[in-house]
């Protein structure tokens, strides 16, 4: 069964534009949540979707959002993006129950200049 | 709220030995906790979970341990392989909480 797949694997924008990044679930995966990871701050829950309807969100501002599709797959957009936005934005998915396990993604590398 | 931290940022091992990764955490509520190995330019990767009503858990040549009273959970990793050197994060997640709570990494190197 194909893992979590992220679409770029890698990104450079400079600041004040905006990304779109993509994560495609393991097949019957219904859940999908976003991380940030900096050196700095380490592994960070953005948020979490599940069938379509955000369920859950960590501290992030209002720039980052998100949406889930009826296939399950998952999209994340930071708008008016800043330098301290550069970091591996890492997408997990699970079946679907609260106590499932998350399966990572690569990551996509997202680079602000 | 939570927070999960670990014993120790770097760990050096020597082929063949045991190792052992600690984490502590803070949140009494957390009921279950998680392990993952990341490797260089790799996301993490799905190592062990325990949940509160357990104290040990074992996988293949992994044993998670869990100490409620002090809220302290550690990862031995048997007969540790080159294999086996990457970052090690343990996690929390309390109630119907879906968001994980990640510790710092521990860096494991295996020496030869």
């Amino acid at each position: 069964k194909a893992g979590v797949t992220q679409t770029p694997r890698y990104l450079i924008k400079t600041r004040g534009q905006q990304v779109t990044l993509s994560c495609s679930p393991i097949s019957g995966h219904r859940s999908v949540s976003w991380y940030q990871q900096t050196p700095g701050q380490g592994l960070q829950f953005l948020f979490e979707y599940f069938s379509e309807t955000q369920r859950n969100k960590g501290n992030f501002p209002g720039r980052f959002s998100g949406r889930q599709f009826s296939n399950s797959r998952s999209e994340m957009n930071v708008s008016t993006l800043e330098l301290g936005d550069s970091a591996l934005y890492l997408c997990a998915s699970s079946l679907y129950r609260e106590t499932d396990t998350q399966y990572f993604g690569p990551g996509t590398r997202l680079t602000v200049l | 709220g939570e927070s999960v931290g670990l014993h120790l940022p770097t760990l050096s091992v020597q082929e063949g030995d045991n190792s052992i990764i600690n984490c502590a955490y803070s949140n009494s509520a957390s009921d279950y906790f998680i392990w993952y190995k990341q490797e260089s330019g790799k996301g993490p990767q799905f190592i062990i979970d325990i949940r509160s009503n357990m104290d040990k858990r074992q996988g293949q040549r992994v044993t998670v341990l869990l100490n409620k009273t002090v809220k302290h959970l550690s990862l031995q990793i048997a007969a540790t392989q080159p294999g086996d050197s990457a970052v090690y994060f343990c996690a929390g997640a309390s109630g119907s909480a879906r968001q994980l709570t990640f510790g710092s990494g521990t860096q494991l190197t295996v020496l030869p």
